[in-house]
């Protein structure tokens, strides 16, 4: 049973537009959580991280929400730009009882339309 | 770019056959990761190490071995190839500090079993 669940496979944005990555988790012991971006061809790349003492965190055009309550976590990409069409996967992580383990998700690929 | 070399980039085998992936990091971090990338199911943990000859098994261990006798290796063995064993194979590492999380990723090995 996935611990980390990514319901959309695909989404499809105009250029400029929002993009908006959900996630949900089951684990009540997760306490940080990562997206992670992938290229084709190319390992998964850190994009940003947020710990469950926050519930938001931003760098740049990307911003992560946390719901603790509801245990689902959003990636919002604010423009949206065609480089970034790529699969984005969520992960996470209970550092105080499996601190040496990350839970990746399935993946939700994002195409950006011109 | 973190140090990370996975060889072979590719590989075609035969069903029973052994096979031996490797992943050799330059950023001497203690920790070492073993994942598959399949799709439906992201990137799920095969073994992990947290130090010379120190490896635990993840989500995914049956029908892989694993070891690490040098800081900047860690080698992916499996026993007796199968079909369902066809993926991408990723090494991660990650650093001492406390960002146990922050994973650094391979460019992955193709392979095929036949």
């Amino acid at each position: 049973d996935q611990q980390v669940k990514q319901n959309s496979p695909s989404l499809s944005v105009q250029e400029g537009r929002i993009s908006i990555l959900n996630c949900d988790y089951t684990n009540s012991m997760f306490d940080y959580f990562l997206w992670y971006k992938k290229y084709p061809a190319e390992g998964p790349t850190f994009l940003i991280s947020i710990s469950s003492i926050k519930d938001k965190n931003e760098d740049g055009r990307f911003t992560v929400f946390l719901n603790k309550s509801a245990k689902h976590l959003s990636l919002h990409i604010v423009p949206s730009q065609p480089g970034d069409s790529a699969v984005y996967f969520c992960a996470a992580s209970a550092r105080k009882t499996s601190y040496d383990k990350v839970i990746f998700g399935p993946g939700t690929s994002l195409s950006v339309i011109p | 770019d973190a140090g990370i070399t996975q060889s072979p980039r590719h590989k075609v085998t035969e069903t029973g056959t052994p096979v031996t992936l490797r992943c050799h990091q330059t950023e001497n971090h203690r920790y070492m990761y073993w994942y598959r990338q399949d799709p439906g199911h992201g990137l799920r943990l095969i073994h992990y190490s947290y130090g010379v000859k120190d490896t635990d098994k993840g989500e995914v261990s049956d029908g892989y071995s694993v070891s690490r006798s040098k800081t900047e290796d860690f080698l992916l063995t499996l026993e007796s190839a199968t079909s369902s064993q066809t993926s991408v194979y990723f090494c991660a590492i990650s650093e001492s500090t406390g960002l146990l999380e922050k994973l650094f990723f391979g460019s992955g090995t193709q392979l095929s079993v036949l």
